[in-house]
């Protein structure tokens, strides 16, 4: 099946700095790509459908200017939390279809958890 | 707009049996897919299966089958023979059959004893 790569795993840092989380399509070109959060124990909520070359379209609630996002090639869009605080503190999950894939299933990066002190 | 509904929030099944995870849907799509997805508790998501609407035929992948009803709005996934490695959460998805973005119902945590 298709690849797809998140980077980095775990990432801590401190109230008020950003942090860049990258997601990469390893063997696939990836047109779209999504970006998911999930609180402990909680379902994925989709955050924002990252598009090649376009801006990202983002869901309702959901902060654009807390989280930038840029999908400036076919293989990687990359989510970053600017001046994060506490409550920012979560697993972030991104998503790629494969145009190879008859069903059309998405295929998940490992997540990214961040804590923010 | 879909909504998927995992009543179940936990489930415990001993080791080698058979246990059915209940999913129901409501959408005003008439073509749509169906997916199950495993997330052990390192994190990453597992794609299982997958029915479309207009499949008359239950979906089936090794252990994992999918009790399609479409009548219902039902979608529930049945897993035989469970094994250790099957402890984790398992989340319903659906989208639209023209549109990737995939909505997922609150997820069920499943604990396989020995």
């Amino acid at each position: 099946g298709a690849v797809v790569s998140q980077h980095p795993s775990w990432v801590i840092c401190k109230s008020g700095t950003s942090v860049k989380i990258e997601c990469r399509s390893l063997d696939f070109q990836a047109t779209t790509m999504f970006w998911y959060r999930q609180f402990p124990k909680q379902s994925l909520m989709l955050m924002a459908t990252s598009n090649e070359g376009s801006k990202a379209t983002y869901e309702q609630g959901v902060e654009k200017d807390k989280f930038l996002i840029n999908h400036a090639s076919l293989t990687l869009s990359t989510l970053t939390v600017t001046s994060a605080h506490p409550e920012d503190s979560s697993f972030y999950i991104c998503s790629a279809t494969s145009s190879g894939s008859p069903i059309g299933e998405l295929f998940f990066g490992e997540g990214s958890r961040l804590t923010v002190l | 707009a879909q909504k998927i509904t995992q009543t179940q929030p936990g489930m415990f099944v001993q080791e080698k049996e058979a246990v059915t995870l209940d999913c129901t849907y409501d959408t005003s799509d008439q073509s749509y897919g169906l997916f199950w997805y495993k997330q052990p508790s390192s994190g990453e998501m597992i794609f299982l299966i997958y029915q479309g609407s207009y499949d008359e035929q239950n979906a089936t992948e090794g252990r994992y089958s999918l009790n399609f009803q479409k009548a219902r709005k039902s979608a529930n996934l049945v897993i035989s023979a469970s094994q250790l490695g099957d402890s984790a959460m398992y989340f319903c998805a659906m989208r639209p059959l023209f549109d990737y973005k995939l909505s997922f119902g609150a997820g069920t945590t499943v604990t396989v004893r020995a």
